[in-house]
């Protein structure tokens, strides 16, 4: 099992429609969870980072985090063709003595 | 802005040579990593520093070394490029401090091709 897991996507979606990615993690005792965007040809970005079970809302994303499930997820409302790009989970994984891990990344378009 | 250098965005070498991608940061940042980036495999981490003449492996560190002489700079050494050593190498870095350690800032990467 990876230690980080995320659909690879696309994800396709309507403009001005909510954009939901999941990704799962293995390790029970990770605290600290990232979202990271990458556009096409372009390094990745830190959009999100969250720590505490719940909700956080930044603009249009919102992350939310399960740790009992051990899942954390993006949303991203009013979706915009600009959100096109491919959102990398990054989980610092106790584990692996703290390092922080990154899942395969979901690629979402968003269409006109 | 915290900015990270990369010195090269493209780079062709030949099997055996050896390659040196050199990383800058100019926000005084304690930690550097180098990741590496392929299709349908994500980000992996190769080598990680914490100080200046500090490295630590991460998860791919075979054929492959770091130098840190100064804490501005992060070098990835490959010793004898292999083909399987072509990809994307990405650059980072970010304060140390928690909470802080994993807001990562990337350069802009350098594509590796070995031929």
């Amino acid at each position: 099992q990876k230690e980080v897991e995320q659909n690879s996507g696309p994800l396709s979606v309507p403009e001005g429609a909510i954009a939901s990615l999941n990704c799962t993690y293995s390790d029970r005792g990770s605290q600290s969870f990232f979202w990271y965007r990458q556009y096409s040809g372009k390094s990745p970005e830190l959009i999100m980072s969250i720590y505490s079970n719940g909700d956080k809302e930044d603009g249009r994303f919102t992350a939310q985090l399960n740790k009992a499930s051990q899942y954390v997820s993006l949303l991203i409302r009013d979706s915009q063709p600009s959100d096109s790009a491919t959102y990398l989970c990054a989980v610092n994984v106790q584990a692996a003595g703290n390092k922080l891990t990154f899942g395969g990344g979901t690629r979402v378009l968003v269409k006109p | 802005d915290v900015k990270v250098t990369q010195s090269s965005r493209y780079l062709v070498k030949r099997t055996g040579e050896k390659v040196f991608l050199e990383c800058v940061q100019d926000m005084d940042h304690e930690n550097m990593f180098w990741y590496r980036q392929d299709p349908g495999l994500g980000l992996r981490l190769i080598y990680f520093s914490y100080d200046v003449k500090m490295k630590e492996k991460g998860d791919i560190p075979e054929g492959y070394s770091v130098s840190r002489e100064k804490k501005e700079r992060f070098s990835l050494i490959l010793e004898s490029a292999s083909t399987n050593q072509t990809s994307m190498y990405l650059c980072a870095s970010s304060r140390f401090g928690a909470g802080e350690n994993e807001k990562l800032f990337f350069g802009s990467g350098t594509q590796l091709s070995v031929l």
